[in-house]
């Protein structure tokens, strides 16, 4: 089961940065917290993962709280080709489970002009 | 970036009949791909984890004999829906993971499976 809790929905406006939230609160000292979105009817696109640091990459940035409970992806300027539904996972790890990725119901962003 | 391709991206098939799915990742080799399906304004459901050169692992709930999982290679996985029925018309997706635990899965762009 998921162990992550996202907003079901959010707006923002084009141009400006769009923060979605996640709480993780179970999350084990090893675990990761992975980031992807789908734009309808495609597969997920990886978007970023951390552990502990924020992190950066071309696309967003990930914070995460110093107690890891909790974190927020980060999208500086969001466009219109952004609008899709974002999921915020911890991905499990260990010789039993293989990475796998489990989502929950994730946050539907809706970027508006 | 590391690219998963699938095939088809759309099947109509008639009750009754097996409809196989691949999943190829192009650029890199994946010792573990993953089948998910997707119900319409529902989120993905892990169906399988595939693993090169053994059995698939199954979520539990999911029917092994009815989702056949082949990961004969470490570039393609097939899913093969037997005897499909309505109920299986759905939203498949494979992902892929190239080497070490925590390398991000990719995912292919999916298969719309209609069973009339």
């Amino acid at each position: 089961d998921a162990k992550t809790t996202q907003p079901p929905s959010m707006d923002c406006a084009e141009g400006r940065a769009a923060n979605l939230p996640c709480n993780h609160s179970t999350i084990s000292g090893n675990e990761y917290v992975y980031w992807y979105r789908q734009i309808h009817s495609q597969g997920p696109q990886y978007i970023i993962h951390g552990l502990k640091n924020n992190e950066t990459n071309e696309m967003a940035s990930l914070i995460i709280t110093e107690d890891r409970k909790s974190s927020t992806l980060i999208l500086p300027h969001a466009t219109l080709r952004d609008t899709a539904v974002y999921y915020c996972i911890v991905r499990v790890t260990g010789s039993s489970n293989t990475g796998k990725l489990i989502f929950g119901q994730g946050t539907t962003l809706q970027v508006k002009p | 970036g590391a690219v998963v391709s699938q095939h088809p991206s759309r099947v109509i098939c008639k009750s009754g009949t097996s409809v196989k799915i691949e999943c190829r990742s192009l650029d890199f080799q994946a010792t573990t791909m993953f089948w998910y399906r997707q119900f319409p304004k529902q989120s993905l459901m892990l169906m399988a984890t595939s693993n090169e050169g053994s059995k698939a692992t199954y979520e539990q709930g999911v029917e092994k004999d009815k989702f056949l999982i082949n990961h004969a290679s470490l570039t393609l996985s097939t899913l093969t829906v037997t005897s499909a029925h309505p109920e299986d018309s759905s939203f498949y997706i494979c992902s892929a993971s190239g080497p070490g635990i925590l390398a991000p899965l990719h995912f292919g762009n999916g298969t719309r499976l209609t069973v009339t």
